[in-house]
């Protein structure tokens, strides 16, 4: 099945600053990549998501990369503000996973004024 | 509308009691999710209907007990629990399980349960 790593775990950057998440899957049959924004004791929200078929997709200050060949996708964040303290969780898609959403172990992201 | 809503947002009970939590959605999706979450974790899948029917059980022990009365309502049934299970409970729906466009899954705010 497929199994979804995550680095880092936490992640503290200056505000105004860039902020990387990255993740790397296993079944290369996966073909959709959420990303969720979770702020503490609130529900998870999708911020962006990417499919197979594209390599790159951009929302405002939010980015995500897509690596099928190798297997990884990444979160990009520029110029953080303090609203983007939160923990943010990717995951990956698979008809071969019994077409279920497996989520990374999360990232907990702190903007520093 | 495009929200999930749950109910209660807290529940607390004791191991002896029963308890259901609530979700619903009009959204016009198809599949229905239970998920758990306990903290500084992702959300760990439960149960998925589709269609009104369950299409996946993540080996969940027989305490928690599913419902999905029309394809607007999904329901959790609580009985026997144990301490352990406190946690967050998340419902989320999606379009279909099929594939495209349809898999993307919106969440409910959630129930905190704590089992004394």
């Amino acid at each position: 099945g497929e199994n979804v790593e995550q680095h880092p775990s936490t992640l503290s950057v200056q505000e105004g600053d860039s902020a990387v998440i990255k993740c790397t899957y296993s079944d290369s049959a996966s073909n959709y990549f959420p990303w969720y924004k979770q702020e503490l004791g609130k529900r998870p929200q999708l911020i962006i998501d990417i499919r197979s078929n594209v390599g790159e997709k951009k929302d405002q200050r939010i980015a995500v990369t897509l690596n099928k060949t190798a297997k990884h996708f990444s979160l990009h964040i520029t110029e953080t503000q303090p609203e983007d303290s939160a923990v943010y969780f990717c995951a990956a898609f698979s008809y071969s996973s019994a077409s279920k959403i497996i989520f990374g172990s999360g990232t907990r992201l702190s903007i520093r004024p | 509308d495009t929200e999930v809503t749950q109910t209660p947002k807290h529940l607390v009970m004791g191991m002896t009691n029963k308890k259901s939590l609530k979700c619903e959605q009009h959204m016009g999706h198809r599949a229905m999710y239970w998920y758990k979450q306990k903290a500084k974790k992702p959300p760990e899948l439960m149960f998925v209907y589709s269609y009104e029917k369950l299409s996946i059980n993540e080996s969940v022990p027989s305490r928690f007990s599913p419902e999905c009365p029309n394809s607007s309502l999904l329901n959790l049934h609580l009985h026997a629990l144990q301490p352990e299970d406190s946690a967050l409970y998340l419902c989320a729906s999606s379009q279909a399980m099929s594939g495209g466009a349809e898999e993307t899954q919106y969440f409910g705010p959630g129930t905190r349960l704590l089992v004394l």
